[in-house]
């Protein structure tokens, strides 16, 4: 079975733009959530998505978005990104809502330069 | 407003003795808590978690103890392996099955053979 899978894994962005990520959940895990890693704030929570719907959301600001499609597959989104937003983004997945030992991807190295 | 602490950020142990990582917390509507080990390059591994209905979870090496009067939280290793060497999480929630974790800094554990 194969485990979550983060694209890209490496991405340079320039301040101001915007960036995409994409998270495919193990087959037929159907929450999605979205982390932040930081070496200064650690691990934080973005937001989570189940059925295709944000079920929970976490402090940060408008700038950060995401969505989740039919399939589970889910996307966040950074719009006017600025340099702080450099970290590791990890998606995890979970087969309902009655686990949370959540199944982490390798996640996706973020450098706004 | 760090919820969810871990103390110390290093930890190095002998081969073969047990390995102590301690979690303190401050929000007492936490009722769920799970350990996670990270490699480099890779995301978060669930290793065991526990209910706040429970004062202990065993799961092989894997001991995890919860004191809620203290709201403190070890895992102890038994004996530690180098293989055990990582990055260890403590995270929190308020709701078992709630994806919304709040994660300690992490505590890095080297095993010296």
């Amino acid at each position: 079975k194969a485990g979550v899978t983060q694209t890209p894994r490496y991405l340079i962005k320039t301040r101001g733009q915007q960036v995409t990520l994409s998270c495919s959940p193990i087959s037929g895990h159907r929450s999605v959530s979205w982390y932040q890693q930081t070496p200064g704030q650690g691990l934080q929570f973005l937001f989570e998505y189940f059925s295709e719907t944000q079920r929970n959301k976490g402090n940060f600001p408008g700038r950060f978005s995401g969505r989740q499609f039919s399939n589970s597959r889910s996307e966040m989104n950074v719009s006017t990104l600025e340099l702080g937003d450099s970290a590791l983004y990890l998606c995890a997945s979970s087969p309902d809502s009655m686990n949370t030992e959540a199944f982490f991807g390798q996640g996706t190295r973020l450098t706004v330069v | 407003d760090q919820q969810v602490k871990q103390n110390s950020p290093s930890l190095s142990v002998q081969e073969g003795r047990i390995s102590i990582l301690n979690c303190d917390y401050t929000n007492s509507m936490f009722d769920y808590f799970l350990w996670y080990k990270k490699y480099p390059a890779e995301g978060p591994t669930f290793l065991i978690s526990i209910s706040s209905i429970k004062d202990k979870n065993e799961d092989g090496r894997f001991t995890v103890f919860l004191n809620k009067s203290a709201k403190h939280l070890s895992l102890h290793i038994v004996p530690s392996q180098p293989g055990d060497s990582a990055v260890y999480f403590c995270a929190a929630s308020k709701v078992q099955g709630a994806q919304k974790l709040v994660f300690g800094q992490g505590t890095r554990l080297t095993i010296n053979p």
